[in-house]
């Protein structure tokens, strides 16, 4: 059964960066996208960006410059990195499991199949 | 961006009763859509993608159709394990898009 889990600081700071680790267990790693997508309290879903397992990144514009993914196969991990945050930030971070889904536009394209049960970060002082 | 529309935002219903969620996207998709159910305080589950295709586990009440600009997500018979918020998204361009959620309640 394949799980995947987010870990990290729950709290952290205005102006300071957002670190967190999904761990993907009962699973390949390999030939899948690994994304993180987050939820303000009592709002809707924000897809942040996610990586290929060969490295290939795509960010949301609207993140895209305070936005890092990575991740380590051998770990089967990926990591999110978010700067500079402020309490827009708060909200449910979830990492997902894409599988490739089509080819369109220059693209593959993924659809999530299988999610994390997600990690609340607060931005506070 | 792809911009989604889900209507209603929310919806009053029975046990037993027949729900269709609808999901309107702002340019064509084909058929890159997904329909995601959550509970209050639970990650989303992976319902349908491709528009119509059933995650494995997903119980057959589930249907999805559609394709281009408008989609549906029915329940057939509601059972009180399907009150929840469901979400379609789309996955056809970059950034990845979701709507704005339907809540499902009981009457």
């Amino acid at each position: 059964q394949v799980q995947l889990q987010e870990s990290g600081p729950g709290l952290v700071k205005p102006s300071e960066t957002l670190s967190l680790t999904c761990t993907v267990s009962g699973g390949s790693f390999n030939t899948y996208y690994w994304s993180w997508i987050r939820q303000p309290p009592g709002k809707g879903l924000e897809w942040i960006g996610y990586i290929h397992y060969n490295g290939n990144t795509n960010n949301n514009p609207s993140l895209n410059s305070r936005v890092t993914i990575s991740a380590d196969t051998s770990t089967k991990q990926s990591s999110l990195k978010l700067t500079s945050v402020t309490a827009a930030d708060t909200a449910v971070y979830y990492c997902a499991r894409g599988q490739r889904g089509g080819y369109t536009s220059g693209w593959y394209v993924h659809f999530f199949d299988y999610w994390g049960q997600g990690i609340l970060v607060t931005v506070s002082s | 961006d792809i911009q989604m529309t889900q209507s209603p935002s929310s919806l009053s219903a029975s046990v037993g009763d027949r729900v269709t969620i609808t999901c309107r996207a702002s340019q064509g998709i084909s058929r890159y859509l997904a329909w995601f159910q959550q509970k209050p305080g639970k990650a989303p589950k992976s319902l349908i993608y491709a528009a119509s295709s059933l995650h494995s586990g997903v119980p057959s009440k589930f249907s999805g159709s559609g394709s281009g600009t408008d989609f549906t997500l029915t329940i057939s018979s509601l059972q009180p394990e399907d009150f929840a918020t469901y979400y379609c998204q789309q996955y056809s361009s970059y950034p990845l898009t979701f709507g704005g959620g339907t809540k499902v309640e009981i009457k």
